[in-house]
């Protein structure tokens, strides 16, 4: 089955450390993102990539990081310098990253601090 | 710049009754609107959207919405719930050329038997 996996399901970060959140699909698209999800709050756009070894910050790009060598896969990266980092972090992917299509979603990776 | 705002954050209701989410958006261009599910603990997955021609858009599950212009709106409705409906809508907005989607704060909606 076509889809996006992310991992681990569950992550746990200690202070002063970075972490990085995997996702990875087999959807043969193009473009891939990371929102970020608060409780109440609506998702907010981290990072997005349109084509491979190439990407654009989003709305609340500080203190992460992503990178784009392969087609299939997008990580993000949570550095120590994100000093609020627990919440619930979505990757989607859609065809091509225009306005009008369809954005395909992962289950999430829920991210606490320790 | 695309903004989209949520009326209410919670909207409980009984089982088989109708229900109305609000959405409203402000852009200065042609829009896309779209509206996704989300059950608890999982992405998010799309349940319809408005690209162009008749505004009245529906899904397989019974819900539909109506694209307004005039008042900016793209409200979502079921004539008859089901408690399996129980989930938070995201109503979100796409302009211009680039797949940047502003997504609203959420509706939780509860489906009481």
């Amino acid at each position: 089955d076509g889809g996006i996996t992310q991992s681990p399901k569950y992550l746990f970060r200690k202070e002063g450390q970075n972490v990085t959140l995997s996702c990875e699909q087999n959807l043969n698209h193009d473009a891939m993102y990371w929102y970020r999800q608060d409780p109440g709050q609506g998702l907010r756009l981290i990072y997005y990539s349109q084509i491979v070894n190439d990407f654009q910050k989003g709305d609340i790009a500080e203190g992460y990081s992503v990178s784009r060598e392969k087609k299939e896969s997008f990580p993000l990266t949570v550095t120590s310098a994100q000093k609020n980092p627990t919440a619930f972090y979505l990757c989607a992917s859609s065809v091509q990253g225009l306005a009008q299509e369809t954005q395909y979603f992962g289950p999430g990776t829920r991210l606490l601090v320790l | 710049a695309q903004s989209v705002t949520q009326l209410d954050s919670q909207v409980p209701v009984f089982e088989e009754a109708p229900v109305e989410l609000r959405c409203n958006y402000s852009s200065s261009v042609s829009v896309y609107l779209f509206w996704y599910v989300q059950y608890p603990n999982q992405g998010l997955q799309l349940l319809l959207k408005y690209l162009s021609g008749s505004t009245l858009v529906e899904s397989i599950n019974g819900f539909e919405a109506e694209f307004n212009k005039s008042q900016t709106s793209f409200h979502l409705r079921k004539p008859s719930v089901h408690i399996s409906d129980t989930a938070e809508y995201f109503c979100a907005v796409s302009e211009g050329n680039a797949g940047k989607s502003t997504f609203g704060d959420g509706t939780t909606l509860t489906v009481k038997p």
